[in-house]
């Protein structure tokens, strides 16, 4: 299976909102319900923000959102702050496999 | 606390044997699953496959298959990853984490071994 497709970069200031996409096909990502995103700052090991599409793990910020519309899932941060900046990688769990996207680049105006 | 401990940096060269390990602690460590994650340089993250300890079931990605083997020893609570013959493509960070048995995300990672193979 290939990744999923993810913008390689995007960028927004302080206090407002970005969108993060995460596109795949529908036998690896629309007919599921099971989407994750990670955080991995520089040098660090990724960290679990979202999972079944739109859930929070305790102690995840609520600025982080999940969403998921046919063969694209969706991450919104709102209040954009300095310490959003890292990458972000959605990850979607078809049947006896796992698919990454390739990891987008967000970057903190 | 919850947590996975990889093993240290290794430098080997070319068809080189490897086994890498992640040891969790203080959770059961039967009743998860845990996956190996590759990330090359600058790259996304690659699923290798996955190991459930309490049985030893194992799953390989079709990019992985034959090329790695994923074993576990639960009466240390370690997981491994292993290679029989490096190749320098095989330089990568290399990330254990973990998956609730009955849940398809993973929500525990360790902090990541780096693998360089150079001659």
């Amino acid at each position: 299976q290939s990744a999923l497709t993810q913008p390689a970069s995007v960028s927004g200031s302080p206090g407002q909102s970005i969108t993060i996409s995460c596109t795949g096909t529908s036998s690896d990502l629309g007919d599921y319900k099971y989407v994750s995103w990670y955080q991995q700052h520089p040098g660090k090991a990724p960290r679990l923000l979202i999972y079944d599409v739109s859930n929070r793990p305790s102690g995840v910020s609520t600025r982080f959102s999940g969403s998921k519309s046919g063969n694209t899932a969706s991450l919104t941060i709102s209040g954009l702050q300095a310490e959003d900046e890292a990458d972000y990688h959605c990850g979607s769990y078809p049947p006896s496999t796992t698919v990454f996207g390739g990891g987008t680049k967000l970057t903190v105006l | 606390e919850v947590q996975l401990v990889q093993s240290g940096a290794e430098v080997k060269e070319p068809g080189e044997s490897l086994k890498i390990s992640c040891k969790g602690s203080g959770y059961s460590f039967t009743n998860y699953w845990i996956g190996w994650v590759r990330q090359m340089p600058g790259q996304g993250l690659e699923w290798m496959g996955i190991i459930y300890p309490g049985d030893s079931d194992t799953r390989y990605s079709p990019s992985f298959q034959g090329q790695v083997t994923i074993s576990a020893d639960r009466s240390i609570n370690t997981a491994y990853l292993q290679w029989s013959g490096l190749k320098v493509s095989d330089s990568a960070m290399y990330y254990c984490t973990r998956r609730p048995t009955g849940t398809r995300t993973f929500d525990i990672w360790g902090q990541g071994t780096m693998v360089t193979v150079s001659s």
